[in-house]
């Protein structure tokens, strides 16, 4: 079965400071990633998909298939950034796969 | 432009009883999922419907139902309700066979059982 493992609950960084959001899957065939993130009271909204390779409010991920990881990354850090961040998963078979989510890491940035 | 709409937002019930979720999709979207966030979870898939057909089922216990109307809006079913059921309800939609494959969500719907 396919799964994502986002391995930090909390990330807490300081305004300026790097961010890296983990985040690691499990399939052996070649799978959509996506990141989507969830600013407080608001609805989870896509931040960036791999296949775009678009970078989006300063935040990148690269898909490594070697390391069948997806980490999201940012150079310097922003209040605004604060937020519940969740890797997600799709098959690559543009049909009707349902999303599968890591649990999400909860990002605060520090004035 | 128009999102998922997702009513009620706030739902109140008590042990035993039923409720009932309603999910409206982005115009044109042929699909929607339904989610369940429990507090400090991360989004579990329910189940799906693809042109008024469920197309995919997660972990949808069986005291719930859901079907997609001819408009394609969806209703979630939940019968016998315990207090484990509070949680967030997500629902999602997207075009079947559009690439690259995108989900907007709706904002969701907050059940407490009491």
């Amino acid at each position: 079965a396919q799964r994502v493992t986002q391995p930090e609950k909390l990330l807490s960084v300081f305004k300026g400071a790097p961010v890296e959001l983990k985040c690691n899957y499990s399939y052996s065939g070649s799978p959509e990633l996506f990141w989507y993130v969830q600013y407080s009271r608001q609805r989870l909204q896509l931040l960036l998909r791999h296949i775009s390779r678009e970078s989006i409010k300063g935040f990148t991920a690269d898909l490594n298939k070697g390391e069948t990881s997806f980490h999201l990354k940012k150079p310097f850090a922003q209040e605004e950034d604060s937020a519940m961040y969740y890797c997600a998963l799709s098959l690559g078979d543009s049909g009707n796969t349902p999303l599968v989510f890591g649990k999400g890491t909860r990002l605060s940035v520090i004035a | 432009a128009a999102g998922v709409i997702q009513s009620p937002r706030h739902l109140i019930k008590e042990k035993r009883e039923t409720a009932t979720l309603k999910c409206y999709p982005i115009p044109r979207h042929d699909t929607v999922y339904w989610y369940q966030q429990g507090p400090g979870q991360d989004p579990q898939f329910l189940i799906s419907f693809y042109e008024k057909m469920q197309s995919d089922k997660g972990s949808i216990p069986d005291r719930f139902s859901a079907q997609q109307f001819s408009d394609y809006h969806s209703e979630l079913n939940m019968s016998s309700l315990e207090l484990g059921d509070s949680a967030l309800y997500f629902c999602a939609s997207r075009i079947r066979f559009q690439y690259p494959p995108e989900a907007f969500f709706g904002q969701g719907t907050r059940l407490t059982v009491v």
